[in-house]
């Protein structure tokens, strides 16, 4: 149980477009959603928070005009970089929070963003 | 706010060898220390928690105990193996909320 899964795990785009990112709880429904980012051989960043049917929280110097987050659902969220550049290449990292799980949070298993 | 720092790598050992990685964390109240690994090109696994002062984790032969007075919560394993060669991150929950922080990670590479 537990399993968070993301799509795509891998996308490569021009400069310039917008990507989606989903994250879906499989087995669970989650009350939170947290959005990462990780750069090469560094640790988590965290984005922003997603609760179902409101807006989402984004940590301070994250853009939400250029991270736009929709937690459409108790099981999918989705992160769309929009007007994608270069430095966006990163690896995003969602995960998840059941509430009977004590706020133990399940990790997707990421994808990776590269922008031409 | 809330930090944790943890050491450096890359660590490299070799099987068998006793591994330690050493984490400290600054948070008001009492937080909940977390061990997460992360295996080349997957997401992170919760590998072990404390969620108290003196408390224990353990789990793949890992163990960690939260210590309050000094602020840690390393990470030790007696008898690694390559199959443990990844990043380990170190993370604590405040006592309110559900952030996690990370510390920056800490690879480990075990040779054979």
């Amino acid at each position: 149980g537990a399993v968070v899964s993301q799509h795509p795990s891998w996308v490569i785009c021009k400069s310039g477009t917008s990507v989606k990112i989903e994250c879906r709880s499989l087995d669970f429904q989650a009350t939170t959603m947290f959005w990462y980012r990780q750069f090469p051989k560094q640790s988590l960043m965290l984005m922003a928070t997603s609760n179902e049917g409101s807006k989402a929280t984004y940590e301070q110097g994250v853009e939400k005009d250029k991270f736009l987050i929709n937690h459409a659902s108790l099981t999918l969220s989705t992160l769309t970089v929009t007007s994608a550049h270069p430095e966006d290449s990163s690896f995003y990292i969602c995960s998840a929070v059941e509430w009977d799980y004590g706020k133990e949070q399940f990790f997707g298993p990421g994808t990776r963003l590269t922008v031409l | 706010g809330n930090s944790v720092t943890q050491m450096e790598g890359p660590v490299t050992l070799s099987e068998e060898a006793f591994l330690t990685i050493n984490c400290t964390y600054t948070a008001t109240g009492y937080p909940s220390l977390f061990w997460y690994v992360q295996y080349p090109g997957e997401g992170l696994q919760l590998l072990l928690k404390a969620t108290k002062a003196d408390d224990k984790g353990s789990n793949k032969g890992f163990e960690a105990t939260y210590r309050k007075e000094t602020t840690s919560f390393h990470l030790e394993k007696g008898s690694v193996q390559v199959s443990d060669s990844a990043v380990y991150f170190c993370a604590l929950r405040g006592a309110a909320g559900n952030k996690l922080t990370f510390g920056g990670g800490t690879r480990v590479l075990v040779k054979p």
